[in-house]
């Protein structure tokens, strides 16, 4: 099956930091999301992108869907304690998605 | 409120019990899937439901059964299970099998097998 690469595992940083990640792909995607899981919930919809080369904002967090549609990183500007949890990638290659390892955020006030 | 609402939230159950796990949502999608989550691993898609019918049944062992009765309400039946078979099993839906608008996830129960 399509493999999804996403980095870093984790990440501790201080409060008001910017923090990226992102996800690469042995294959071609046609749909990239980024989702945010808040502990002891599902995964929530950060951002959603459609085509190679998009960039789209949600607040202080940013996306792009790669050029060569096999990656895509997240952005988070100016972080805050609330950012904390999973964020994980997600790629719709032709049905169904598949899920990164996710990257674990934390944030140190 | 996610839209997505799954019961119980936490379930410990014996490797001889028998359970169910129930997942309902009201969005008017026709696509549902199970979702087994299991620590520093990627999500692990299980059971695919389209209209009703199921579309994928992606090598799931034989003691998890799912059973989707109308587009609104989805089950996951457990027998026999393993502790291996511990995770937080998360159920989702979305308008058809497309996924352009993203999945809805619920929050899930997270499953104790001793």
């Amino acid at each position: 099956g399509q493999q999804l690469n996403q980095s870093p595992q984790s990440m501790f940083i201080q409060e008001g930091e910017d923090v990226s990640m992102n996800c690469t792909s042995s294959s071609i995607f046609n749909t990239w999301l980024w989702y945010k899981q808040d502990p002891g919930e599902g995964p929530v919809l950060l951002i959603a992108l459609y085509k190679a080369g998009e960039l789209t904002s949600n607040g202080r967090l940013t996306a792009q869907f790669g050029i060569t549609r096999k990656d895509s990183f997240l952005n988070i500007s100016a972080s805050i304690p609330s950012d904390v949890g999973i964020y994980f990638c997600a790629g719709q290659p032709l049905y169904d998605m598949r899920f990164g390892a996710g990257t674990r955020l934390t944030v140190k006030p | 409120e996610t839209g997505v609402t799954q019961t119980p939230r936490h379930l410990v159950m014996g490797m001889t019990n028998k359970k169910s796990l129930k997942c309902e949502q009201h969005l008017g999608h026709n696509a549902m899937y199970w979702y087994k989550q299991s620590a520093k691993k990627p999500l692990e898609l299980m059971f695919v439901y389209n209209f009703k019918e199921q579309t994928e049944n992606n090598s799931v062992p034989s003691r998890f059964s799912p059973e989707c009765p109308n587009s609104s309400h989805l089950f996951l039946h457990l027998h026999t299970l393993q502790p291996e078979d511990s995770a937080l099993y998360l159920c989702a839906s979305s308008q058809e099998r497309d996924v352009v608008y993203g999945y809805t996830f619920g929050s899930g129960t997270r499953l104790t097998v001793v």
